[in-house]
């Protein structure tokens, strides 16, 4: 079956980096686009971009262009996000996300667990 | 950016009540636009996509329709397990935006 693994829960300061981590089973890791959305403490999801396992092309939201890098290994089927210079309000759960393969703008079908990253200092 | 507005923000029902619940975009998204379905500290599930088509596994009682740029998702029966936080989103372009959620609540 289909799954999605996230790294744990990482406190961080103002101003430091973080890297989750998602592994992916159960498919063709390199055959779905995977992305990321966020969830700030009680309020909405946010998209922050995706990336094509397979060319490994990415393409992020401008609100986190310059601080966002999304890569993968497709050696061991997981994708990564990295973000940077975290102030407090990155403070979130982030998720990765499949894009399900039914053609242009599938929905997510498949979602990590979710990894906490409370940034204070 | 594709903005898309949800409403109600949140309401309450009753089990066995109809709910509905409406996202309207900024610009035409042709019909791509999904329903996500949230529980506490869970990650968010599809419910339906490409506003009418119904995932797999997902109960019958759900349901979505479309005129122009207004999009409903519609439960029929609300059930006990149905209480939770449902959310828009469209694909037509990036970025990708979410509408502001819609907290289902019992009465």
């Amino acid at each position: 079956q289909v799954q999605l693994v996230q790294s744990g829960a990482e406190v961080k300061k103002p101003g430091a980096s973080v890297k989750v981590s998602c592994k992916a089973s159960g498919y063709t890791f390199t055959g779905y686009y995977m992305h990321w959305v966020r969830q700030a403490p009680g309020q909405g999801l946010e998209w922050m971009g995706w990336i094509n396992p397979n060319s490994g092309n990415t393409n992020y939201a401008q609100s986190f262009q310059g601080r966002v890098t999304m890569t993968r290994d497709t050696s061991i089927s997981t994708a990564y996000m990295e973000l940077s210079s975290l102030i407090s309000d990155d403070t979130a759960v982030y998720y990765c996300a499949r894009e399900a393969a039914y053609g242009s703008g599938s929905p997510f079908d498949y979602w990590g667990q979710g990894t906490l990253v409370p940034v204070s200092s | 950016d594709i903005q898309v507005t949800q409403s109600p923000s949140s309401l309450s029902a009753s089990v066995g009540d109809r709910v509905t619940i409406t996202c309207r975009a900024s610009q035409s998204i042709s019909s791509f636009l999904n329903w996500y379905q949230q529980k506490p500290g869970k990650a968010p599930k599809v419910l339906m996509y490409d506003a009418t088509n119904l995932q797999t596994g997902v109960p019958s009682r759900f349901s979505g329709s479309e005129s122009g740029t207004d999009f409903t998702l519609t439960i029929s029966t609300l059930q006990p397990e149905d209480f939770a936080t449902y959310y828009c989103q469209q694909s037509y372009s990036t970025p990708w935006t979410f509408g502001q959620g819609t907290k289902v609540e019992i009465k």
